[in-house]
């Protein structure tokens, strides 16, 4: 597609559930970013892949925060055993390959709320 | 490390008046800097990139290395551009790393 969609919009979740976030890029694009935002704070950089590899995990929480990019299919964010402090707006963003394609496209956020 | 700092949550000017976001960075390498803007209801977007010197919307923005800055200027602002935005800086495996955002209210 032309935009970065993001499913669902909102997302709520008890403590202790399993959340799962979709990112479908812009077609032809091959970088992927995640990002967190807290209370509408700064964006926290969760991890980015280069097609289905992963390119940077930097950011992401080891334990509980998992992420794929597959080949024909959107990619995910998974959150095993959610806790209260994961509640943010996630983001993801795409980019194309080579030096003209510096701009990430971002998608319009998944609200996740852990009640 | 490297750090965006954006000192004001909340600016608000005249329509028509001149407005300077600012945004301090620091950062080891040769930094790549951008100005991205969220307005109401809408998705984050690209507004400015340094290197290429462009004036979109009217805003500018000048990489000054000496004072680690990267501030956001337009002579005359508009009701339009009441937004959010956000500094950020380009890291070398290549994600954003965003200041906290200045919420920009012209007043009519």
């Amino acid at each position: 597609g032309e935009e970065v969609a993001q499913t669902p919009k909102h997302l709520v979740r008890g403590e202790g559930q399993k959340a799962k976030l979709y990112c479908a890029p812009i077609k032809g694009h091959s970088y992927v970013f995640w990002y967190q935002q807290v209370l509408k704070n700064e964006f926290k950089f969760l991890i980015s892949f280069q097609n289905e590899n992963v390119f940077d995990e930097t950011g992401m929480p080891k334990e509980r925060f998992s992420a794929k990019c597959l080949p024909n299919s959107p990619c995910s964010l998974e959150i095993q055993a959610t806790k209260l402090e994961d509640s943010a707006v996630y983001f993801c963003a795409s980019r194309g390959e080579g030096p003209l394609s510096y701009e990430q496209y971002f998608g319009p956020g998944t609200r996740l709320t852990v009640t | 490390a490297q750090r965006v700092t954006q000192p004001e949550k909340l600016l608000s000017v005249f329509k028509g008046a001149p407005v300077e976001l600012k945004c301090n960075y620091s950062y080891s390498g040769s930094p790549e800097l951008f100005w991205y803007v969220q307005y109401s209801r809408q998705r984050l977007q690209l507004l400015l990139r340094h290197i290429s010197r462009e004036s979109i919307k009217g805003f500018t923005a000048d990489l000054n290395k000496g004072e680690t800055s990267f501030h956001l200027k337009k002579p005359f602002a508009q009701e339009e551009d009441s937004a959010m935005y956000y500094c950020a800086l380009l890291t070398g495996a290549n994600n954003l790393f965003f200041g906290t955002g200045t919420r920009l209210t012209v007043i009519p």
